[in-house]
């Protein structure tokens, strides 16, 4: 069975600081996915990352996959209050009767950036 | 594009009864997924379909039923709805290609007394 671990869960940084977080997976995958949620609100895609090396940036925030490593990282660069919320990875894998994919979530960061 | 839409957006049900949540989505996607997302579990996926009239049980199937009579539905139904069954529901579509993203509707916040 796939397991999503993400690290830290909880994340409280200031403005202007640079932090990582990490998305760690059990099984062979080379399609990860970042989702973002605010609080009360749907997740929104941010970042689909499909192969070993890839690497994909958008404002501060810069996301990448180590396929052979099973991990992935969102990094975030002189963080701003506007990017306060909870970052969700995914990890696909294949449902075996249909040959369908599924995304299995991490846990989720909560990041709260202070002014 | 309303992409993908949920109705409700809030119930209150009390133990034993029952409701159906409606998703649709206008994008023409082929599969769409019914998850529930509860504090500190991310998550999780408690039905699927892959195309119309089809549907399959996700990690959390037990105590709901869904269908997909047309390709721009897919209905969740609670038959006898408990407290263990309070939760926020998302449902997402994506399409077969290569990506498989996955979109969003804006939630149905239940609660169950």
């Amino acid at each position: 069975e796939l397991k999503v671990e993400q690290n830290p869960l909880f994340l409280s940084m200031q403005e202007g600081k640079n932090y990582t977080i990490y998305c760690n997976y059990s099984t062979t995958s080379d399609r990860l996915y970042w989702y973002r949620q605010d609080p009360g609100k749907s997740l929104e895609s941010l970042f689909v990352l499909l192969s070993n090396g890839a690497v994909k940036q958008e404002g501060r925030l810069m996301a990448s996959l180590d396929t052979k490593a099973r991990l992935s990282t969102l990094h975030i660069t002189a963080a701003v209050h506007d990017l306060s919320a909870t970052y969700f990875c995914a990890v696909d894998s294949f449902i075996s009767n249909f040959g369908n994919e599924k995304l299995t979530f991490g846990t989720g960061t909560r990041l709260t950036i202070i002014p | 594009n309303a992409g993908v839409t949920q109705t409700p957006k809030f119930r209150v049900l009390k133990t034993g009864q029952s409701m159906t949540l409606l998703c649709a989505q206008d994008m023409n996607h082929e599969y769409m997924y019914w998850y529930r997302q509860d504090p500190g579990m991310g998550l999780r996926l408690i039905h699927y379909s892959v195309g119309e009239g089809t549907t399959a049980k996700g990690e959390v199937p037990d105590g709901y039923n869904v269908s997909r009579l047309k390709k721009q539905n897919f209905l969740l139904g609670l038959e006898s709805a408990a407290p263990s069954q309070t939760s926020v529901y998302f449902c997402a579509s994506s399409y077969w290609g290569q990506t498989y993203e996955q979109y969003f509707g804006p939630g149905t916040r239940l609660t169950v007394t």
